[in-house]
């Protein structure tokens, strides 16, 4: 049982270049969130998905994309990366709201735009 | 809307000294309260939760107690280790119940 695992750890990119991150869970979870953790800022939500074939955006979705085509797999996609997107991104799965599931993350991803 | 504050970090702390990270929320009805805590080079994991006013809850040696009359959680440890040395997150369900919103991350480094 993996958990939340999380692809690529490391990346860099030049200003202008796509990437799409990618994450797994390997526990039957409806709920799968996208976060970037900056300095001084806490974790903040990006996009979420509620199930297989949906997505919504969360608190800073701008030049972000998902897709959950697979209940297990959640893709963050930046279409053309810029600097102010260098940041660590965590992917995180829950198995619904509720006052006793509790939110899995996975170890990040951390992203430099140059 | 919706928001959580923490206190300012770091916090700098001996061995075995008493902690205590302050939570106070802002939110739509009582949600259930978490902290979560985030080892250096990791991911968040979660440390405790509560669900309901008064209830305590508590994991590790950390306690934290869900005071509805003070919007507040918060994170209090007796006798800190330098292994407790991380980030703390408070956070709770957003009214729509679809996420967690999180404070900004109070960082705790103990020093033997």
């Amino acid at each position: 049982n993996a958990g939340v695992t999380q692809t690529p750890k490391f990346r860099v990119l030049k200003t202008g270049q796509s990437m799409t991150l990618l994450c797994a869970q390997d526990m039957n979870h409806e709920y799968m969130y996208w976060y970037r953790q900056d300095p001084g800022m806490g974790l903040r939500l990006i996009h979420y998905s509620v199930g297989e074939g949906t997505t919504a955006k969360g608190e800073v979705p701008d030049g972000y994309n998902v897709s959950r085509l697979k209940k297990q797999n959640f893709l963050l996609g930046l279409e053309s990366a810029a600097p102010s997107q260098t940041s660590v991104y965590f992917c995180a799965s829950r198995l619904a709201p509720g006052d006793y599931n509790e939110q899995f993350f996975g170890p990040g991803t951390r992203l430099t735009v140059l | 809307g919706d928001s959580v504050t923490q206190m300012e970090g770091p916090v700098t702390l001996s061995e075995e000294a008493f902690l205590t990270i302050n939570c106070t929320y802002t939110a739509t009805g009582y949600p259930s309260l978490f902290w979560y805590v985030q080892y250096p080079g990791e991911g968040l994991q979660l440390l405790l939760k509560a669900t309901k006013a008064d209830d305590k809850g508590s994991n590790k040696g950390f306690e934290a107690t869900y005071r509805k009359e003070t919007t507040s959680f918060h994170l209090e440890k007796g006798s800190v280790q330098v292994s407790d040395s991380a980030v703390y997150f408070c956070a709770f369900d957003n009214q729509a119940g679809t996420a967690l919103i999180f404070g900004k991350g109070t960082t705790l480094s103990v020093s033997s």
